[in-house]
């Protein structure tokens, strides 16, 4: 059975610094792609970012990239000089490849930036 | 930028009601998805949707809930009978062809069982 771990329950950061949100997955399925979603507090699941893993590059969205170590299982989330708008919660999740594709998601880590 | 479209955006109602979330996935993506998400929780997956049949359902999709796919475009969340615990944002999700696209979520229903 599949699994994400997000440890972080709350995070606070300073406007305009770096922030690493964790995420650990368990699997032993040898493909597997690997998600980040933000859900802001109007509530919709806005994609942030994907990981494949077979990608030998980390992937990078703008402010966001995701520092994927496969040998540890762990997809931790950064963004980049941190803004207002980036307060929300914030959602790891691995898709089952081969079959219906569905999204395992963890806890979520909620996100306060403080100006 | 295409996007997956939900209705309503709220809903009340009362227990033992029925009640029907409606989707429209983006045009050419070919598996469909719901999952919910009770206040403060993560989100659960509740059934795939593929070729016109149920793919995978979880273990809360119990015989209160249906999906269909009446008309091409509209992707439908049914609950018969609704209890107190049904109440949770329920998404809609869909994916194109390839295993390694993104799934897209629509924005939401907020269901709330009175």
């Amino acid at each position: 059975a599949q699994k994400i771990t997000q440890t972080q329950p709350g995070m606070f950061v300073q406007e305009k610094e770096a922030v690493t949100l964790d995420c650990t997955y368990d699997t032993s399925d040898p493909s597997y792609g690997l998600f980040w979603y933000k859900q802001p507090s109007s509530g919709e699941m806005i994609f942030l970012i994907y990981q494949g893993s077979y990608d030998q590059q980390n992937a990078t969205e703008g402010r966001y990239s995701l520092n994927f170590q496969k040998a540890r299982k762990s997809a931790n989330l950064v963004i980049s000089a941190s803004q207002l708008g980036d307060s929300a919660m914030y959602f790891c999740a691995m898709r089952e490849v081969g079959g219906n594709e569905k999204l395992t998601f963890g806890t979520g880590t909620r996100l306060t930036i403080i100006p | 930028e295409p996007e997956v479209t939900q209705t309503p955006s709220h809903q009340v109602t009362q227990m033992g009601q029925e009640v029907i979330l409606r989707c429209v996935p983006i045009s050419n993506h070919l598996y469909f998805y719901w999952y919910r998400q009770i206040l403060g929780q993560k989100v659960e997956f509740l059934v795939s949707f593929y070729n016109n049949e149920i793919s995978e359902k979880s273990e809360i999709f119990d015989d209160q809930f249906s999906v269909e796919r009446p008309d091409g475009s509209n992707f439908t969340l049914k609950i018969r009978s609704t209890k107190l615990e049904d109440s949770a944002m329920y998404f809609c999700a869909s994916v194109g062809e390839a295993a390694q696209e993104t799934q897209y979520f629509g924005p939401g229903t907020r269901l709330l069982v009175l």
